[in-house]
């Protein structure tokens, strides 16, 4: 079954640091996200992105952030520079539709941890 | 952020009984309701979704209640099997954005 591929499932920075978080969907779908749980709390939409530009993003997701797709396969997330308050799981998901009843397909996420 | 909530953290179930969770929201606009199911270290999976405009939607021992008016949706799950005990989340879409609600973890016991 297709899925949706992160990478690192860990990153450790220091704090002021800039973090790229990657990710690769599955390769028909159209529709990209980055969602983040802080430990122990609700997970959170960041963005969505659909034809290479933003289509929604939430008041998380301020200048510090950032996102990409620079080759047709990989979507990434970056954070310019890092806060120890940006700790938290990392989620990219993909959908085939904008339309909600497919659902999202998330990929493992990738932990990262600011010192 | 608080359109989408679940008020319960947890529920814990008899191996074959029912299985209740509930999730409130307070925006109007959605257009879809999800259910998402998650594992420890694994990102959420997709279960279940129902459209605003219908009440029930069913997929093998998984169904999904809407209510509108009251704001209110609930997965059922008949029977509850081991294998389920996992954090649920309830998810509303409107446009291009997904919001969660703070799960609830489903214990089922043997």
């Amino acid at each position: 079954e297709p899925e949706v591929t992160q990478t690192p499932s860990h990153q450790v920075t220091q704090m002021g640091q800039e973090v790229i978080l990657r990710c690769v969907p599955i390769s028909n779908h159209l529709y990209f996200y980055w969602y983040r749980q802080i430990l122990g709390q609700k997970v959170e939409f960041l963005v969505s992105f659909y034809n290479n530009e933003i289509s929604e993003k939430s008041e998380i997701f301020d200048d510090q952030f950032s996102v990409e797709r620079p080759d047709g396969s990989n979507f990434t997330l970056k954070i310019r520079s890092t806060k120890l308050e940006d700790s938290a799981m990392y989620f990219c998901a993909s959908s085939v539709s904008s339309e909600g009843s497919y659902g999202y397909t998330f990929g493992s996420g990738t932990r990262l941890t600011v010192v | 952020d608080q359109q989408v909530k679940q008020n319960s953290p947890s529920l814990s179930v008899q191996e074959g009984r029912i299985s209740i969770l509930n999730c409130d929201y307070t925006n109007s606009m959605f257009d879809y309701f999800l259910w998402y199911k998650k594992y420890p270290a694994e990102g959420p999976t997709f279960l279940i979704s129902i459209s605003s405009i219908k009440d029930k939607n069913e997929d093998g021992r998984f169904t999904v209640f809407l209510n509108k008016s009251a704001k209110h949706l609930s997965l059922h799950i008949v029977p509850s099997q081991p294998g389920d005990s996992a954090v649920y989340f309830c998810a509303a879409s409107a446009r291009r954005d997904m919001r969660f609600g703070a799960g609830t973890r489903l214990t089922v016991k043997p």
